[in-house]
């Protein structure tokens, strides 16, 4: 099956502290790549679906400027945790999709842990 | 709040036995699916059931939709140490594409006993 790659796999990093954190596909084109957010023993909440060229669409609540998603390429998605702090901390995933009705993938995630 | 609540929260079962897990939603969806998710590792996908359709049977999988009740179920048969893991199921709104946005339900922790 297609395969979706997540970098980095963990990370720690310092409060107030910028963290990225790259979705690939890596052998498809996702049109569509969707971020969520995992705390532990919880679900998945959606945060924002990206599209490749266009601003990312943000789910209510989740606040844009705090969590950057750039879609730069049909192979490619970031999301860029800005001035990371404690409650930040959480499971990232992403899944990607070629569109129209084409089948989810998902990566394996990214845990933040912001200290 | 979550599209789906999944019932029981957490589940633990000897190999062998069947395991039983039951999600409710809110509106009305396009499809259902089931996910697997090993302990802070990614999501497999399970199964699709579509909202025409009621069952749908994958190797030991189960899956039953009854949209009238808003409600869908999976049945693990036989189960094996390696199904233990969480299970969660997601839906994908009425007008939405096949495989589109999901919402998540609060998800089955299971634990089968060797």
């Amino acid at each position: 099956g297609a395969v979706v790659s997540q970098h980095p796999s963990w990370v720690i990093c310092k409060s107030g502290t910028s963290v990225k954190i790259e979705c690939r596909s890596l052998d498809f084109q996702a049109t569509t790549m969707f971020w969520y957010r995992q705390f532990p023993k919880q679900s998945l909440m959606l945060m924002a679906t990206s599209n490749e060229g266009s601003k990312a669409t943000y789910e209510q609540g989740v606040e844009k400027d705090k969590f950057l998603i750039n879609h730069a390429s049909l192979t490619l998605s970031t999301l860029t945790v800005t001035s990371a702090h404690p409650e930040d901390s959480s499971f990232y995933i992403c899944s990607a999709t070629i569109g129209g009705g084409g089948e989810l993938f998902f990566g394996e995630g990214s845990r933040l842990t912001v200290l | 709040s979550q599209q789906g609540e999944e019932d029981p929260q957490a589940l633990s079962i000897q190999e062998g036995e069947n395991a039983t897990m039951n999600c409710s939603y809110k509106t009305s969806i396009n499809n259902l699916q089931w996910y697997r998710q090993n302990s802070g590792r990614g999501l497999v996908h399970l199964i699709l059931i579509r909202s025409n359709e009621r069952e749908k049977h994958r190797g030991r999988l189960r899956v039953t939709l009854d949209t009238s009740k808003k409600s869908s179920s999976l049945l693990i048969t036989a189960s094996r140490a390696a199904d233990t893991a969480s299970y969660f199921c997601a839906t994908v709104r009425a007008g939405g594409t096949s495989y589109g946005k999901l919402t998540f339900g609060q998800g089955t922790i299971l634990t089968v006993h060797p």
